[in-house]
């Protein structure tokens, strides 16, 4: 069964830094897809970047850019510059072919002013 | 477009009651989901439904019921609400499974039940 693992439930970083957020999968599927949702203290659940596996080239959204390891089953996400606003959970999140999504329990993000 | 949409936004229950929560998309979405989410817990898949007519238990459908109206509607009922029934309830709507469009989620309902 596929399994997505966020290790750190909770980091904080001042405003302006990167901080990166790890994310782990397991899969014996050759092709499926990633993402990160992004989740502010709003509620609502919107998607902040996503990628395809057989994509070797590491997808960027503005500030927002993936390190994708396939070997390894890495999907970690980094975020330049931060800003306050980047405060949230964020879930990482994989499917594949005809199967639902699978969402990891997510990581709690802080940006200090 | 509105989305997806819940309602109600905020709900009390007392134990033993029944209520159903309602969700509806305007994007043409053949799949739909509920999810709970709780501290500490991630988004939970209660049920799902992969297309019209047809729905399936995620994991965790004990004590919950779903209906796929129509292509645009997807219900939770809870026959019997119990405490550990208290959560936050999504509902989510995509294209279709395993596919590389994303998820779009409902504004959540917020569910206590006493």
């Amino acid at each position: 069964a596929q399994t997505v693992t966020q290790s750190q439930p909770e980091m904080s970083v001042q405003e302006a830094e990167t901080v990166t957020l790890s994310c782990t999968y397991d899969t014996s599927e050759s092709n499926y897809y990633l993402f990160w949702y992004k989740q502010p203290p709003s509620r609502q659940m919107i998607l902040v970047i996503r990628q395809e596996a057989y994509k070797q080239q590491n997808a960027t959204e503005n500030r927002f850019s993936v390190n994708f390891q396939k070997a390894a089953k890495s999907f970690s996400l980094k975020i330049s510059d931060s800003q306050l606003g980047d405060t949230a959970m964020y879930f990482c999140a994989f499917t594949s072919r005809d199967d639902k999504i699978i969402f990891g329990k997510g990581t709690r993000l802080h940006i200090l002013p | 477009n509105a989305g997806v949409t819940q309602t109600p936004k905020f709900q009390v229950l007392k134990t033993g009651q029944s209520m159903t929560l309602q969700c509806a998309q305007d994007m043409n979405h053949n799949s739909m989901y509920w999810y709970r989410q709780d501290p500490g817990m991630g988004l939970r898949l209660i049920y799902y439904s992969a297309s019209e007519g047809t729905t399936d238990k995620g994991e965790v459908p004990n004590g919950y019921n779903v209906s796929r109206l129509n292509k645009r509607e997807f219900s939770l009922r809870l026959e019997s609400a119990a405490p550990s029934q208290t959560s936050v309830y999504f509902c989510a709507s995509s294209v279709g499974l395993g596919q590389q469009d994303e998820q779009y989620f409902g504004p959540g309902t917020r569910l206590t039940v006493t």
